[in-house]
């Protein structure tokens, strides 16, 4: 079936470093969602990818979907505290429901 | 996100017992999904629901039974609980296919 994998694992950063993650998946997706969750917390809706190469931003977050609509990566510049959580990324094939990578944990030492 | 609520928030059962978490969201979203988190194996995908009386299994539906009777309740049951199913469970729902789920809050089952 689908995979999506994501990488790293963990990433520790200072504040103000930047800091990217990575999500392949093994087979061509329509869509590519990212989603934050704090700790303790559940998973909140960041952003939807769907044209492929597509760019998009959210303040200090970069998202992109590669050419393929196979990959994609999220970009956050100048972390802060408030940017600790695990990020996931999670895409369908076809119709079937969202699959989810394992995601990447972020931490960020003040 | 008010408008999606799970229950209870913590759950401790017993081996063997039959538990059913709930799921009650109030947007009259047609898609509803229930998933597992877990160490290591981050959000898998146990059943999943696009419209009402009409489910179907994802990745890891054994030992779980859901219904849809009613288009904003999506309760999920552990028919005989095994430690194996201890884990947080989110309860989702979407609008249209695969597009910005949001979550429930979890519910938090422990079996002993």
């Amino acid at each position: 079936g689908q995979q999506v994998m994501q990488i790293p694992q963990y990433q520790h950063v200072q504040e103000g470093e930047d800091f990217t993650t990575y999500c392949n998946s093994s087979t061509t997706l329509s869509n590519i969602q990212w989603y934050k969750q704090r700790p303790g917390g559940h998973p909140v809706f960041l952003i939807q990818l769907v044209k492929s190469g597509e760019v998009k931003k959210q303040k200090r977050l970069t998202f992109q979907f590669g050419e393929a609509k196979k990959n994609s990566s999220l970009h956050i510049t100048a972390t802060q505290t408030t940017d600790v959580g695990t990020y996931f990324c999670a895409g369908p094939s076809g119709n079937t429901p969202l699959v989810f990578g394992k995601g990447t944990r972020l931490s960020v030492i003040a | 996100d008010a408008g999606i609520t799970q229950s209870p928030r913590y759950k401790i059962t017993e081996t063997g017992r039959q538990v059913t978490l709930m799921c009650h969201q109030t947007w009259s979203h047609s898609y509803m999904f229930w998933y597992r988190q877990d160490l290591g194996h981050g959000l898998r995908l146990i059943y999943y629901s696009a419209a009402a009386d009409i489910t179907d299994k994802g990745e890891v539906p054994d030992g779980y039974v859901v219904s849809r009777s009613k288009t904003e309740n999506f309760p999920l049951t552990l028919e005989s609980a095994t430690r194996s199913q201890t884990s947080v469970y989110f309860c989702a729902s979407s609008g249209r296919p695969n597009y910005g789920y949001t979550f429930g809050s979890g519910t938090r089952l422990t079996v002993v």
